[in-house]
């Protein structure tokens, strides 16, 4: 069975400080790894896709990157804006589901 | 471009009644899911739709959750009975295209009480 596990899961910054979020993950064979941004009482948000290991991918002050047994989602400089609960999804090779941790709820103080 | 739609947001039952969720997804997706997200958790896939065909349905507690998507748009999910640890945010998404690429777009999600 597919597993992912994310760490911290709380993180509380000051605006500027800059910090890594974790996802581990057990599969099978990946597809596809993703992150997603989700606010209180709100639906989660695609933030990236990667696929293999080296990759990396930037959107603003958010940088996600892939090895072979983890993810980390960077946040560079984060505002009160970036305050999240982050969460991390597998999909593995032989089967479109994904799998979902538990994720890192950031908050970020001005 | 609207997004996915669902109501009711908020639900409170008591336990052994039975409860309705409706979904819109985006105009054009060919597939939705149905995800259940208890507090402190990520969300669990509940059920997966290709059109109005089930794709996967492996985690669907059949004995008393049931969820159709009549032709191939909106979408149902119901309970019945409840039961307590049912309490959760029941998510919809959809995503375009045949294949489930990990890019899906969700709705605000369902919050249900049971007591």
């Amino acid at each position: 069975e597919d597993q992912v596990t994310q760490s911290p899961e709380a993180l509380r910054l000051q605006e500027g400080e800059s910090s890594s979020l974790n996802c581990s993950y057990t599969v099978s064979g990946l597809r596809g790894l993703f992150w997603y941004r989700q606010d209180p009482g709100k639906g989660p948000e695609f933030l990236f896709t990667l696929y293999s290991a080296g990759e990396e991918k930037e959107k603003e002050r958010l940088k996600a990157t892939l090895t072979k047994k983890e993810s980390f989602l960077h946040i560079t400089a984060p505002k009160p804006e970036d305050s999240a609960t982050y969460l991390c999804a597998v999909q593995a090779s032989n089967d479109y589901k994904l799998s979902f941790g538990a994720g890192t709820t950031v908050t970020v103080r001005a | 471009e609207a997004g996915v739609a669902q109501s009711p947001r908020y639900k409170i039952i008591e336990k052994r009644q039975s409860v309705a969720f409706w979904c819109n997804p985006i105009s054009g997706h060919a597939t939705l899911y149905w995800y259940q997200q208890i507090l402190g958790q990520g969300p669990k896939l509940l059920i997966q739709f290709q059109n109005n065909g089930v794709v996967d349905d492996s985690q669907l507690p059949k004995d008393r959750f049931s969820a159709e998507r009549l032709k191939g748009v909106d979408s149902t999910l119901k309970i019945q009975p409840a039961k307590l640890e049912d309490s959760a945010v029941y998510l919809c998404a959809s995503s375009a295209g045949a294949s489930n690429t990990g890019e899906l777009f969700f709705g605000e999600g369902s919050r249900l009480t049971v007591l």
